[in-house]
């Protein structure tokens, strides 16, 4: 089946800075990848649909200025936390569909991000 | 985008087969509904999608009832590693189209 990789798998920062986290689709091309965030006992929330070669389309209440998506290629998207802070601390799970078409979107292990 | 409305939560017994149900009164025409199986700290895992009436895998049955207003998921002969969050997704079939996460079923299997 199709996968998808995200790195860092966890990853601990300061408040105020920046981390990347990076999606790749490993044997597929994905047109379209969607970044969600996930807090504890709590279902996935789109943040973001991202298109190859296009601006990323953010959910409403999403900071595009704060939450910066990148797809650069039909492999790979990278969502970058800017001045992170405690609050932005979650799961960041991506996912990606594949370009023959269908609704099914293959998920990434997901990223824990930790901000102290 | 269509709502979905699924129990919160279900307890079963290893060896029984278990049925979830998601309520979708406002599905699309151009709808499917999908559902994905989540263990703790990783992504969701895909388990089956369908359209209408019945699909089968090597791991699920879904059915769709004439009105596609609801779907049931239907896992034959659980065990303990199949405790886990279900969600019922419903969206288009086509790769600009998006689906929201509803709530999900925690689904408890007990030995």
């Amino acid at each position: 089946g199709a996968v998808v990789s995200q790195h860092p798998s966890r990853v601990i920062c300061k408040s105020g800075t920046s981390v990347k986290i990076e999606c790749r689709s490993l044997d597929f091309q994905a047109t379209t990848m969607f970044w969600y965030r996930q807090f504890p006992k709590q279902s996935l929330m789109l943040m973001a649909t991202s298109n190859e070669g296009s601006k990323a389309t953010y959910e409403q209440g999403v900071e595009k200025d704060k939450f910066l998506i990148n797809h650069a290629s039909l492999t790979l998207s990278t969502l970058t936390v800017t001045s992170a802070h405690p609050e932005d601390s979650s799961f960041y799970i991506c996912s990606a569909r594949a370009g023959t078409g269908g609704n099914e979107q293959y998920f990434g292990p997901g990223t824990r991000l930790t901000v102290t | 985008l269509a709502k979905t409305t699924q129990p919160i939560s279900m307890d079963s017994y290893e060896g029984q087969e278990v049925n979830i149900t998601c309520s979708h009164n406002n599905i699309a025409t151009n709808d499917y509904i999908t559902w994905y199986q989540q263990f703790p700290s990783q992504g969701p895992r895909f388990i089956i999608q369908g359209y209408k009436t019945k699909v089968t895998n090597e791991v699920a049955s879904l059915f769709i009832p004439a009105d596609r207003k609801s779907s049931t998921l239907s896992l034959p002969r659980v065990s303990l590693s199949d405790t886990a969050v279900y969600y019922c997704l419903v969206g288009v079939n086509t790769n600009a189209g998006k689906s929201t996460f509803g709530d999900g079923t925690t689904l408890t299997v007990k030995p």
